[in-house]
């Protein structure tokens, strides 16, 4: 049973151009969302968070939206670059279980110059 | 630069071998993990210690071994494993324990292989 589910493996995009990457979850007890970026041989970075009761978070080119009655999250990169190319994770935790984050599958982002 | 350093970063060792990976973290943090990572898949947690306690074992097989020395350290002692273990080890820190929120800072990995 997949609680956290990215359901695009890969997502190619043009420089400059908007990429929003999707993320579904099923548990509503979820209350913290992450994203993760991945190169390969290398550990996830974090990117940015979005608790709850909040339905927007902003850093810089990064902005994820909550819809919590959709249960989605997304993330959105505002220009891409091609720096921006890796394996994005979201990840989902509760309150009373900080470090326990549930990750998505992961999806591709190739940002094409 | 990550800030959780784990060594060695690659590790081959027979099903008969004892080999312990280490992870060190200097940000002052009170939890740490071990989180496993096979191919395509995501990462899947295997331990938390929280102010140097074991707070979470995800019915991990007794042949993966934790161990939290002091707040700085977390090990993975690994003894008669499988083939299927073969995966990347990743650890994690965040400041506080496992209460609360927090964003985890992970290290890059040992790459374990088991022949």
């Amino acid at each position: 049973d997949q609680q956290v589910k990215q359901n695009s493996p890969s997502l190619s995009v043009q420089e400059g151009r908007i990429s929003i990457l999707n993320c579904d979850y099923t548990n509503s007890m979820f209350d913290y969302f992450l994203w993760y970026k991945k190169y390969p041989a290398e550990g996830p970075t974090f990117l940015i968070s979005i608790s709850s009761i909040k339905d927007k978070n902003e850093d810089g080119r990064f902005t994820v939206f909550l819809n919590k009655s959709a249960k989605h999250l997304s993330l959105h990169i505002v220009p891409s670059q091609p720096g921006d190319s890796a394996v994005y994770f979201c990840a989902a935790s509760r309150y009373n279980q900080g470090g326990k984050l549930i990750f998505g599958q992961g999806t591709e982002l190739s940002v094409k110059p | 630069d990550t800030e959780v350093t784990q060594t060695p970063k690659h590790l081959v060792m027979g099903m008969t071998n004892k080999k312990s990976l280490k992870c060190e973290q200097h940000m002052g943090h009170r939890a740490m993990y071990w989180y496993k990572q096979k191919a395509k898949k995501p990462p899947e947690l295997m331990f938390v210690y929280s102010y140097e306690k074991l707070s979470i074992n995800e019915s991990v097989p007794s042949r993966f071994s934790p161990e939290c020395p002091n707040s700085s350290l977390l090990n993975l002692h690994l003894h008669a494993l499988q083939p299927e273990d073969s995966a990347l080890y990743l650890c994690a820190s965040s400041q506080d324990g496992i209460l609360g929120f927090g964003e985890l800072f992970f290290g890059e990995g040992s790459r374990l292989t088991v022949l």
